[in-house]
């Protein structure tokens, strides 16, 4: 069980708009940074997302992520079938001393 | 840019030690970054095993805590994990990364650069 909750899997058709969730607590989302990893199938997580709201170099400006309390999301616009992947949220916990992800979500572009 | 690659054995016996080590290349183990191990096993979703610092500071998930070593040698630009005892449950793909911080802002924590990965089976 993860400490950062996510739905398991989210689908929307091409061109619309999807929202990733991420509920935490006040240790992790309610301190500290969100950051939003994409991992295609086969492949290493990439960052997406970073500091809650922030793209690196290269990213998309579809994708991007906001943070309130103790939740975060994530929402991508315009979808595309290379938008297919599962998408993990991510905080550092000063609880726990570390890193803590969500679950994952399954993104499906119908 | 920097550059993050696994190296180790893909097999290991029930019982014994996983050491993995990653080779780093274009960063200089700078104050602020954290160099980390994160795991996933097969079909499941992340899981963050530890870091160490430029100084060997370590921190550890505290579900692991009690098996796992993390250590830093900057003479050959690398890192390395150590996981004793280990049973079918530690068989995953090991990622390591590289965790980037600021000094004046201590909510910012990111794992910014990952490693391709190495899938480790832990199996008689």
């Amino acid at each position: 069980q993860s400490v950062l909750t996510q739905p398991p899997s989210v689908s929307a058709a091409p061109r619309q708009r999807v929202t990733v969730s991420c509920f935490g607590s006040s240790s992790n989302i309610g301190s500290n940074g969100v950051n939003w990893y994409q991992q295609l199938p086969g492949m290493p997580p990439e960052l997406l997302i970073y500091y809650d709201d922030l793209l690196p170099s290269g990213v998309s400006d579809r994708f991007s992520g906001s943070r309130s309390g103790t939740s975060a999301s994530l929402t991508i616009s315009g979808l595309q079938s290379e938008d297919e992947a599962d998408y993990y949220c991510s905080a550092w916990d000063d609880s726990l001393n570390g890193v803590v992800f969500g679950g994952g979500t399954k993104l499906t572009v119908l | 840019q920097v550059q993050l690659q696994e190296s180790g054995p893909g097999l290991v016996r029930p019982s014994g030690t996983l050491s993995l080590t990653c080779g780093v290349s274009g960063d200089s183990f700078s104050t602020y970054n954290w160099w980390a191990w994160v795991r996933q096993p097969p079909g499941k979703g992340l899981e963050w095993v530890g870091e160490v610092n430029h100084s060997g500071s370590t921190n550890y998930n505290p579900s692991l805590k009690s098996r796992v070593t993390v250590s830093l040698d900057r003479s050959r630009s690398q890192f390395s994990l150590r996981l004793t005892s280990v049973t079918a449950a530690d068989t995953a793909v090991y990622y390591c990364a590289r965790g980037q911080t600021l000094p004046d802002n201590l909510s910012y924590y990111v794992l910014d650069v990952w490693g391709h990965g190495t899938t480790v089976t832990v199996s008689s």
